[in-house]
């Protein structure tokens, strides 16, 4: 049961360095979610999809591109990563909007960047 | 600004202790409020999603309630066990069945055996 898997766990960049985060769900869920997690922060959501193929702005979107080429996989880039992009990111995806349909969670990706 | 708060911030009981916590939230434009257990190192996994004002869920020893009208949740937890310890996080969407959710910045609950 593999669920929402997410690559790599951890990760440390240097300023200015680029990245992509992989996320892949085998359960066919439509909707998928990238989240960051900050100390005393509640996890805020970046980037969404509802779909293959679409992709919308969450709420701190600036400075991350997603891509959602195949239903299963949703990317997450840092053109030119930020010591402020140091985090905790967490994919998640659902079989309904996340108003009524409840989020699966990857195990998230540790990212610093110097 | 839409605020899901949480309260208390962490929790330390004794096993066998039952306890509660709050998550509360403007009601206007309520949609729809979502649990979550969150152990260390692992994901966050989902305990309940409630829509209706006074909507009451379980889930073995865990229970929580919804009131829409005053904006608030309680989530019970009844004979506290160590393997309770956690961080229970709550989130709330506002923006009807196109929204997405907002999250509060939990409950960090330990339970000394």
């Amino acid at each position: 049961n593999a669920g929402v898997t997410q690559t790599p766990k951890f990760r440390v960049l240097k300023t200015g360095q680029s990245m992509t985060l992989l996320c892949a769900q085998d359960m066919n869920h439509e909707y998928m979610y990238w989240y960051r997690q900050d100390p005393g922060m509640g996890l805020r959501l970046i980037h969404y999809s509802v779909g293959e193929g679409t992709t919308a702005k969450g709420e701190v979107p600036d400075g991350y591109n997603v891509s959602r080429l195949k239903k299963q996989n949703f990317l997450l880039g840092l053109e030119s990563a930020a010591p402020s992009q140091t985090s905790v990111y967490f994919c998640a995806s659902s079989s309904r909007r996340a108003g009524t349909g409840e989020l699966f969670f990857g195990e998230g990706s540790r990212l610093t960047v110097l | 600004i839409l605020n899901v708060e949480q309260s208390p911030q962490s929790l330390h009981v004794q096993e066998g202790d039952s306890t509660n916590f709050t998550c509360s939230f403007p009601s206007s434009n309520f949609y729809a409020l979502h649990w979550y257990r969150w152990e260390t190192a692992k994901s966050p996994e989902a305990l309940f999603v409630m829509t209706l004002n006074g909507d009451e869920k379980k889930k073995g020893r865990i229970s929580a309630t919804l009131n829409t009208k005053e904006g608030y949740s309680y989530l019970y937890i009844k004979g506290s066990q160590p393997e309770d310890s956690a961080t229970y996080l709550c989130a709330v969407n506002y923006g009807g069945s196109q929204g997405n959710l907002i999250f509060g910045k939990g409950t960090k609950l330990s339970v000394k055996p």
